[in-house]
C-alpha cells in the first residue's frame, strides 16, 4: 500500500489556468508538507499543516492555497499559474511535527506550465 | 551565495569505488540532513546530524559543526546508489529549512 499518495503525477497545463494537485496519506500523520523542486533540483518547503491547521507558510505566492479536509489530505490548488510555476511538487507526512528525518515523501507531482 | 552548498554538482564512478559527497552551510544550525532522491523521483531520508558520525550499512555521514561541513561517503559503490543526494539544513533559532542543491551520482557497472 502507497504510504503517501500525489495525483496526478504528470500535470501539463496553459498559462492563467488554475489546477490542484492532491495528495493522501494513509500513515495516520498528523502533519504534511508541500514541496517544491524547480528544474535546478532546488527542493523548497511550500507549506506544513498539523491536524489541519496552518503552521508553516513560506513565502509562497497567495496564488497557492493548500486545502486539508482531513489529517490525511493536503491538497494545494494553484490559481493563475504561471510559467514559473513549472516544478515538481512534492507532499510529505509524519507524525507530529516531526523533522526531516521522519518525513514521508510523496512520489512528486510534475507541473509544467506552456 | 546559497546558504547550503554541495559539491561535486555531478559525480561519475566505477562500481565499487569509494564515494564522497560535500557539503557546506554558512549559518549556525540545529541539525543537518541527508537525503537521497532517486531518478523516478522518491526522496528518502538517510541521516540526521547533528554532530558526529552516523553509519548505516555502506553510508557514512559526518559533520564538522566547527567547520560547518558535512560529508557524505558510501563505501564499495553500486550502480544502485545512483541517485541525487541532498543536503538539508534546520537553522538554529528559526528553525528554517533550507536545501542544497543536490550532487548527481552516476555509478556506472
Amino acid at each position: 500500500d502507497t504510504a503517501v499518495s500525489q495525483t496526478p503525477k504528470y500535470l501539463v497545463t496553459q498559462m492563467g489556468n488554475d489546477k490542484s494537485i492532491k495528495c493522501e496519506q494513509n500513515l495516520g500523520h498528523d502533519t504534511m508538507y508541500w514541496y517544491k523542486q524547480d528544474s535546478k533540483k532546488f527542493l523548497k518547503i511550500m507549506f506544513s499543516y498539523n491536524n489541519k491547521e496552518l503552521i508553516i507558510n513560506e513565502t509562497v505566492p497567495n496564488r497557492f492555497s493548500p486545502k486539508s479536509p482531513d489529517k490525511a489530505h493536503l491538497n494545494l490548488h494553484i490559481n493563475s499559474l504561471e510559467l514559473g510555476d513549472s516544478a515538481v511538487y512534492f507532499c510529505a507526512s509524519s507524525q507530529n511535527q516531526g523533522g526531516l528525518e521522519t518525513q514521508y515523501f510523496g512520489p512528486g507531482t510534475r507541473l509544467l506550465v506552456l | 551565495k546559497n546558504e547550503v552548498e554541495q559539491s561535486p554538482q555531478n559525480l561519475t564512478a566505477q562500481e565499487g569505488e569509494f564515494i564522497t559527497i560535500n557539503c557546506s552551510y554558512s549559518v549556525g544550525i540545529s541539525a543537518l540532513h541527508w537525503l537521497q532522491q532517486h531518478p523516478g523521483g522518491g526522496i528518502v531520508s538517510l541521516f540526521m546530524l547533528s554532530s558526529g558520525k552516523k553509519k548505516h550499512g555502506r553510508l557514512i555521514a559526518t559533520i564538522n559543526i566547527q567547520e560547518k561541513h558535512s560529508s557524505l561517503h558510501i563505501t564499495a559503490s553500486h550502480p544502485r546508489d545512483s541517485a541525487v543526494y541532498i543536503c538539508a539544513v534546520r537553522s538554529k533559532g528559526n528553525e528554517k529549512l533550507t536545501f542544497g542543491t543536490g550532487t548527481r551520482l552516476t555509478i556506472i557497472p
